[in-house]
């Protein structure tokens, strides 16, 4: 089956810090999303992004789905931006996938 | 607008007790489903997924089922749990074929 593994496995930053979270994965896919789960647990979807760039706020992803690749990119953290952030991927398949995940410590 | 409700929210059992989390979508009609399992530190684990009434798709052997009597309804289910069942359980749902996913609150088990 296919391979999802994210880097760096864990993060720590200053507040105000900017940082890139990386996603590969070793087939092609047709479904990519990232989550930020919370310290409660909670999945919270940050993009919907098979292909292409998007942005939201602080946070902008890229994926290059040709060279099997996404990328998380978080502009001055806040402590809130804590968490373990996911991407999880579909192939031709109904199955979604996740990532081993990145854990990121932001400090005041 | 689509939700998603699952609970409990946390559940503590005895081994060898039997389990039943449900979980139900609204606003929406014959949505993907899937039941995942994260343990304490780790990442998610697929246990189950269904594309329709009575269509359940199993991903890891184990000791847990699932069933999907109704269309918005899915329900993960054990007979005698073990002590390895202790988890986070996430319900989620997708509106179709390679869309996005979304998730529950989760259920956090623990089995005593």
């Amino acid at each position: 089956g296919i391979q999802v593994e994210q880097s760096p496995p864990d993060l720590i930053l200053q507040e105000g810090a900017n940082s890139t979270l990386r996603c590969n994965f070793s087939d092609s896919v047709n479904n990519l999303q990232w989550f930020h789960q919370n310290p409660w647990g909670q999945l919270i979807n940050l993009f919907y992004i098979p292909s292409g760039t998007k942005q939201n706020g602080r946070l902008s992803a890229t994926t290059v789905a040709t060279e099997r690749y996404s990328l998380l990119y978080i502009s001055s953290s806040q402590t809130t931006d804590s968490g373990v952030y996911f991407c999880a991927v579909m192939v031709n398949t109904d199955k979604l996938i996740f990532g081993t995940g990145t854990r990121l410590q932001v400090f005041p | 607008s689509q939700t998603i409700h699952q609970w409990p929210a946390t559940l503590v059992q005895p081994v060898g007790s039997p389990l039943s989390l449900e979980c139900t979508v609204e606003g929406t009609s014959n949505p993907n489903l899937y039941w995942y399992r994260q343990a304490a530190g780790r990442g998610l684990q697929l246990l189950f997924y269904s594309v329709g009434i009575g269509q359940i798709s199993s991903e890891v052997p184990q000791n847990l089922s699932a069933s999907r009597p109704q269309d918005r309804q899915f329900i993960l289910s054990s007979k005698k749990l073990l002590l390895s069942d202790s988890g986070f359980y996430l319900c989620a749902w997708s509106s179709q074929r390679f869309t996005e996913a979304f998730f529950g609150q989760g259920t956090r088990l623990t089995v005593v």
